[in-house]
């Protein structure tokens, strides 16, 4: 296990249909987030787990997303009664938090995977 | 406003030129800065962080520099390649902010042979 990966890397889906997307962290590290991308700008962060527990959630993550992370390793997150506004790509990162503060990761690196691109039609 | 603001937009250049890449950040307290470099429909790949203390730093042919004073950073690229051809993402991290990241908006560079 060299990286973060995300499955499926490409998603398109009608307008109403649920999704889900699945993201397997860097084994050793505790922390794993969810940001979103859409085209020409920045990731925007969604949520973030230390182990199993969410500890934060943007105002972006709307009711119709919700995020697990069941038994500390890997992540889903889902899309419900997904809108063309949603589409974009969604990006899965991990981390190893050394202490509770750990400086935005700063000692322990940030990976990112390659992303699910969601298509709504 | 976004609280990190990245510059120029785009950027055309011919291969083995150089540039540089701006940002400008708000974020208060600060506690570092990443720059990531994103290939088209990837995810994005750290090039360099610095922290508070630190004001350049280097992998190959890119060189950060950081300024927390006036909360400017800037990415050196020399003698350009091809497959430099990316966005490229100016990240802060704030201080006790839980590892939430603010990202720029990212310069798109296109390396032309």
């Amino acid at each position: 296990d060299t990286g973060v990966s995300q499955d499926p890397r490409h998603k398109i889906t009608k307008r109403g249909q649920n999704v889900t997307f699945r993201c397997d962290p860097i084994s050793e590290h505790n922390r794993l987030y969810w940001y979103r991308q859409t085209l020409g700008q920045g990731p925007e962060f969604l949520t973030y787990f230390q182990n199993e527990a969410q500890l934060e959630k943007s105002r972006l993550l709307s009711d119709r997303f919700s995020a697990e992370r069941p038994k500390g390793s890997f992540s889903t997150l889902e899309i419900q009664r997904t809108e063309q506004g949603d589409s974009a790509m969604y990006l899965c990162a991990s981390s190893l938090a050394l202490s509770w503060e750990d400086e935005g990761g700063a000692k322990s690196g940030y990976t990112f995977g390659s992303g699910t691109r969601l298509t709504v039609v | 406003k976004n609280q990190v603001e990245q510059s120029p937009q785009s950027l055309i250049i011919l291969e083995g030129k150089n540039c540089t890449l701006q940002c400008n950040y708000t974020v208060s307290p600060f506690s570092n800065l990443r720059w990531y470099k994103q290939d088209t429909g990837r995810g994005p790949v750290s090039l360099t962080i610095m922290t508070f203390s630190e004001n350049t730093k280097s992998n190959g042919r890119y060189t950060a520099t950081l300024d927390a004073d006036t909360k400017q950073s800037s990415l050196h690229i020399t003698a350009s390649q091809l497959s430099d051809s990316a966005s490229y993402i100016c990240v802060v991290s704030k201080r006790n902010a839980g590892n939430m990241l603010t990202f720029g908006g990212g310069t798109r560079l296109m390396v032309k042979p």
